[in-house]
């Protein structure tokens, strides 16, 4: 069974980067089948895709936050991890990190619990 | 960027069938879109309910299916239970490794 744990500060000060990490356990990072994927959801509102990771250092990321986005591995701790730069308040959410499927049927099969990140001086 | 479009809310009666929508404004959702739908309750994470338009996730019951009605994506529920109150969200492949999640609809069972 497939597991993602979110970590990071609950808090983020204005104009500062958000960072985030996810834990894998149950399953190898490296595996080429999946891709790895965070998306966020703003309180009382819908799931927005930000982006996600596969293999060899590839990604894609949501053209909306592209220019404020990285998402990175480190495959030695089966983790991965995500920045988001110069957030505003517009930027507190729920955060979520989920395994997705790199070929067809291209959906996501796990999700972490989830954790909240507030952007507030 | 497309928008995917979602019923905000919805109700149906205990026992009954309920069908919730998925559109693209701009177009057709097609099983080149990959429809998968997730399932929230407020306070959790999104569960997999279908994914690739009409396969249902692993212990989802058959009561749900998906399929393709029109120019959209549908999630039917039939035998509507109490417990099947929640959110639900589709999510489209929109091509070159992106995806795009509807706004969600809130269904009451009542």
């Amino acid at each position: 069974q497939v597991q993602l744990q979110e970590a990071g500060p609950g808090l983020v000060k204005p104009s500062q980067t958000l960072s985030l990490t996810c834990t894998v356990s149950g399953g190898s990072i490296s595996s080429g089948s999946f891709c790895w994927s965070w998306i966020r959801q703003p309180a009382g509102k819908g799931l927005e895709w930000i982006g996600r990771f596969y293999t060899s250092g590839n990604t894609t990321y949501n053209p909306s936050l592209k220019s404020r986005v990285t998402i990175s591995v480190d495959t030695s701790k089966n983790q991965f991890s995500l920045k988001l730069s110069s957030v505003t308040a517009a930027d507190t959410a729920v955060y979520y990190c989920a395994r997705c499927m790199l070929y067809r049927p291209y959906y996501f099969d796990y999700w972490g619990q989830g954790t909240l990140v507030t952007v507030s001086s | 960027q497309a928008v995917v479009t979602q019923e905000p809310s919805f109700s149906v009666s205990p026992g009954g069938t309920v069908t919730l929508t998925c559109g693209l404004s701009s177009g057709t959702v097609s099983t080149r879109h990959y429809p998968s739908w997730y399932r929230q309750i407020p306070g959790q994470a999104p569960r997999t309910l279908i994914y690739s338009t009409n396969t249902r996730s692993s212990g989802v019951p058959d009561r749900f299916s998906g399929s393709i009605l029109g120019n959209k994506a549908a999630l039917t529920i039939t035998g509507a239970q109490a417990d099947d109150e929640s959110d639900y969200y589709c999510m489209l492949y929109m091509g070159s490794g992106l995806w795009v999640f509807g706004g969600g609809t809130k269904l009451t069972v009542l």
